[in-house]
């Protein structure tokens, strides 16, 4: 089993929408984790942490599931703004990306 | 990114060139990390310094490649003999997770 593993997608959606993406990871002890974005050709960006059971920032919502051992991305009422691949992180020592996942909302 | 400065941002070279790529934490961190990303790929890890710890060289793909840091200082990410599939854009992130914008290398 991959130490994280997450949708490749692409998830294409229209404005407004609400979109959730998934995690696993497989270090039960992972303590805290992250969703990065990272725009095409650019370097990935924090985006939000994860420390207990979820976290929330305006339309994102982040939420932790220890027994399952996944986290989750909700992004709601999307923006075309928010296309983009959108990276979970657990932390261990060195950072452990996901492959990611495609955000594209439409117009 | 804001915090994480790196150099050359563009780098083209020819097959067997040895190459130097270098990240400047700025402020200062224990911790940085060196990561390399191929063209529609995801981010691989190469190396992680944690102050005056050992290096942990686990991502390394070959003996080529080789990265130095002397304290919290500038860090620089040395590839040897330089071939195609060396080919990517390689990330510099510090203590904080702040990322610099990355070194496109391009082996021709």
């Amino acid at each position: 089993r991959k130490e994280v593993e997450q949708d490749p997608g692409p998830f294409n959606v229209p404005e407004g929408a609400t979109v959730a993406f998934n995690c696993t990871y497989s270090n039960s002890a992972s303590q805290s984790f992250f969703w990065y974005r990272q725009d095409c050709r650019k370097e990935p960006k924090l985006l939000m942490s994860v420390y207990s059971s979820g976290n929330e920032d305006g339309r994102f919502t982040a939420q932790l599931n220890r027994a399952s051992q996944y986290i989750s991305l909700l992004i709601r009422d999307s923006k075309l703004s928010d296309s983009a691949t959108y990276l979970c992180v657990v932390p261990g020592g060195k950072l452990v990306f996901g492959a990611g996942t495609i955000l594209r909302v439409k117009s | 990114g804001a915090g994480v400065s790196q150099s050359p941002s563009n780098k083209v070279t020819e097959k067997g060139k040895d190459v130097e790529l270098r990240c400047d934490p700025i402020s200062g961190h224990t911790a940085l990390y060196w990561y390399r990303q191929r063209l529609g790929q995801g981010l691989e890890f190469l190396i992680y310094f944690q102050g005056n710890s050992a290096p942990d060289k686990s991502g390394l793909p070959s003996d080529r490649f080789s990265a130095e840091r002397t304290g919290e200082s500038v860090s620089t990410l040395t590839i040897q003999r330089t071939q195609q599939e060396d080919s990517a854009v390689y990330l510099c992130a510090r203590k904080g997770y702040t990322f610099g914008s990355g070194t496109r290398l391009t082996v021709v």
